[in-house]
């Protein structure tokens, strides 16, 4: 069974633009949730979506945004880039509703963003 | 104040000798998750082993044992016989409530960086 898969893994971009990252789930896994890990935060949650519908968000300004589709494949988007959103994204994906407290989450191997 | 508590930035430990990783969490409730996670320099999250609040034995998987004491809200990974291949960092991760009471999302500390000497 193939993995979490995250397109690209690497991307250069510049202050001021907009990017989006590709999240191709576990086949059968309904749920994706988006992480950004960077030195100095650590890893924080963004966004989980589940059955095409967001359902829980971090603590991110509007910038950051994404969607799911009905093959459960997620893209987040982040508009006019910072600086400080050079990090490591990853995507996780678990076969239920992440709200149960033991549901394991099997993560990609993340996009690394660096903006110049 | 932080939900999860790694205090240990690194540690160094001799192949094939034990080793524990520290982590203490703080939650209110009374029904939550603990994961413990490593990711080695390619980046890519690996999952390890998963304690739930009720659990009433310690979770073991392989050569990777979670020492659980609620009372003192502590989740310690213990490794044995620590290979080579084990260099990483390593995160206890934790996640609060079930069902309709809980946001789901994952809540990880800070991670320990983990050297293993041949």
């Amino acid at each position: 069974k193939a993995g979490v898969t995250q397109t690209p893994r690497y991307l250069i971009k510049t202050r001021g633009q907009q990017v989006t990252l590709s999240c191709s789930p576990i086949s059968g896994h309904r749920s994706v949730s988006w992480y950004q890990q960077t030195p100095g935060q650590g890893l924080q949650f963004l966004f989980e979506y589940f059955s095409e519908t967001q359902r829980n968000k971090g603590n991110f300004p509007g910038r950051f945004s994404g969607r799911q589709f009905s093959n459960s494949r997620s893209e987040m988007n982040v508009s006019t880039l910072e600086l400080g959103d050079s990090a490591l994204y990853l995507c996780a994906s678990s076969l239920a509703d992440a709200r149960w407290s033991y549901n394991e989450q099997f993560f990609g191997p993340g996009t690394r963003l660096t903006v110049l | 104040a932080q939900k999860i508590t790694q205090t240990q930035p690194g540690m160094f430990v001799q192949e094939k000798e034990a080793v524990t990783l520290d982590c203490t969490y703080d939650t209110s409730d009374q029904s939550y998750g603990l994961f413990w996670y490593k990711q080695p320099s390619s980046g890519e999250m690996i999952f390890l082993i998963y304690q739930g609040s009720y659990d009433e034995q310690n979770a073991t998987e392989g050569r990777y044992s979670l020492n659980f004491q609620k009372a003192r809200k502590s989740a310690n990974l213990v490794i044995s016989a620590s290979q080579l291949g084990d260099s990483a960092m390593y995160f206890c991760a934790m996640r609060e409530g079930q069902g309709g009471g809980s946001q789901g999302n994952l809540i990880f500390g800070k991670g320990t960086k983990l050297s293993v000497k041949p």
